[in-house]
Formats: structure tokens, sequence, C-alpha cells
């Protein structure tokens, strides 16, 4: 079946503009995580969802920061007034249940790049 | 709170020789530990987790890890390497309550030598 799927798969913008991410994670799975990376770091958590709900949302730097999801599917991650300090990958991944016990699948990410 | 510390950025290996990425944790409860492997351009694959009972687990492409709970450790060991494993390895923890997040190491970039 299909993995999670993540576009766009890169995105150039320059500095304060809006950008729009987009996950589609595995069908059926329930929780959905944003994590970022950015360049030669490990990964940080910026949010999570538990069907359409986000208990936490306490990884989102700042206030230009937002993610929904809708249909229990979809997840849409919004920075807006883009800076330079938000050049990085951006991945998803979903998990079938909630728990720390279940295996988190990942999607390509998107590598968002600043000028 | 939870954290986990990846001590070695790169770990460079000649083809066929024995590997280990090491892996500390810190947590104040039960955890739940994961070994990802990342290609470039790629998202991150599990390789291994250990959720409860034996130590020692066993994963893809011939990886193992042993989780040690009095060193607080949980190393990944690979007996023969290939080319092919070159990449970046990533060591999580996550637990049973709040919000099941991933906690990350910073990764080690293991490059495979011919």
């Amino acid at each position: 079946g299909a993995g999670v799927s993540q576009s766009p798969s890169n995105k150039v913008t320059e500095k304060g503009k809006d950008v729009e991410l987009r996950c589609d994670p595995i069908s059926g799975h329930t929780a959905l995580y944003w994590y970022r990376q950015r360049l030669g770091q490990g990964l940080e958590f910026l949010i999570y969802f538990q069907g359409n709900s986000a208990p936490d949302k306490s990884g989102l730097p700042s206030d230009r920061f937002s993610a929904e999801r809708t249909g229990e599917s979809v997840s849409t991650l919004t920075i807006q007034r883009t800076q330079q300090e938000d050049s990085a990958v951006y991945l998803c991944a979903s998990s079938p249940r909630t728990g720390g016990s279940q295996p988190q699948h990942f999607g390509d990410g998107t590598r968002l790049s600043i000028l | 709170a939870q954290s986990v510390t990846q001590l070695d950025s790169q770990v460079p290996v000649f083809e066929e020789a024995p590997v280990e990425l090491r892996c500390n944790y810190s947590s104040s409860v039960s955890v739940y530990l994961f070994w990802y492997v990342q290609y470039p351009n790629q998202g991150l694959q599990l390789l291994l987790k250990y959720l409860s009972g034996s130590t020692l687990v066993k994963g893809i492409n011939g990886f193992e890890a042993e989780f040690n709970k009095s060193q607080t450790s949980f190393h990944l060991r690979k007996p023969s390497v290939h080319i092919s494993d070159t990449a970046e390895y990533f060591c999580a923890v996550s637990g049973d309550s709040g919000t099941y997040k991933y906690i990350f190491g910073t990764g080690t970039r293991l490059k495979v030598l011919a």
C-alpha cells in the first residue's frame, strides 16, 4: 500500500512569503506528527494530531507556524511570513494508533529553502 | 524529560568490518526505543525497535541492537557492513504517556569505505 506522501518535495520561496506543506498519511492511521530537520541536525518535534485534534502543539517554534488536519487524513503545515531560519526539511509521520510503542512511518519530507 | 545522545556524529568503517553506533538515553519512565536509517533525500525508515521482552533486538538489513537498562543504552551493531549501509542513523525514544512523540538524537553518519 501507499506510504506517507508529502508535497511538494521541494519548495523555494522568498523571505516573507507564506508556504503550505501537505502530508497524506497512510490510510487508517489516526496519529500524525510533524517534525523539522535542520541541516546536519536531528529531528525536532513540531505538532501531533490524534484524529483531527492536536493535543500537543508545544514544538511549534512561533505563532507563524500552524497546522490542521481534516477528515482524519490530510494535514497541512502553514508557515506565515517565512524567515531564513525556517529553511529545513519538514517531515511528516503517521502511526496506526496513538501510543509510544507505535512505530512511526515517515514521508520523504519537504525541503524548504527561504531566499 | 526524555533525551537521546548519539555521541558519534560520524563513523567511518571499511566494508565487511563490524560497526557499532552508540545511543544513550535519559528517561524517568519506561521507554520504547527505535533506530531509524535515512538515505540521502529520503525520509526515515525503521530499522528496529525495542518495546519490551528480550533485550537483544534484531532488525532489517542485518542490524541488531541491545537494550541495556542499567547503562541506559541502546547501541546499534552490524557484524559486517556493506557500501549500501552508508547513511544517517537516528536513535529515538518515546514513552507511554503524553504525546508519544519521538525524541531523536542528532544522528550518526555512517560512511562505509571500499
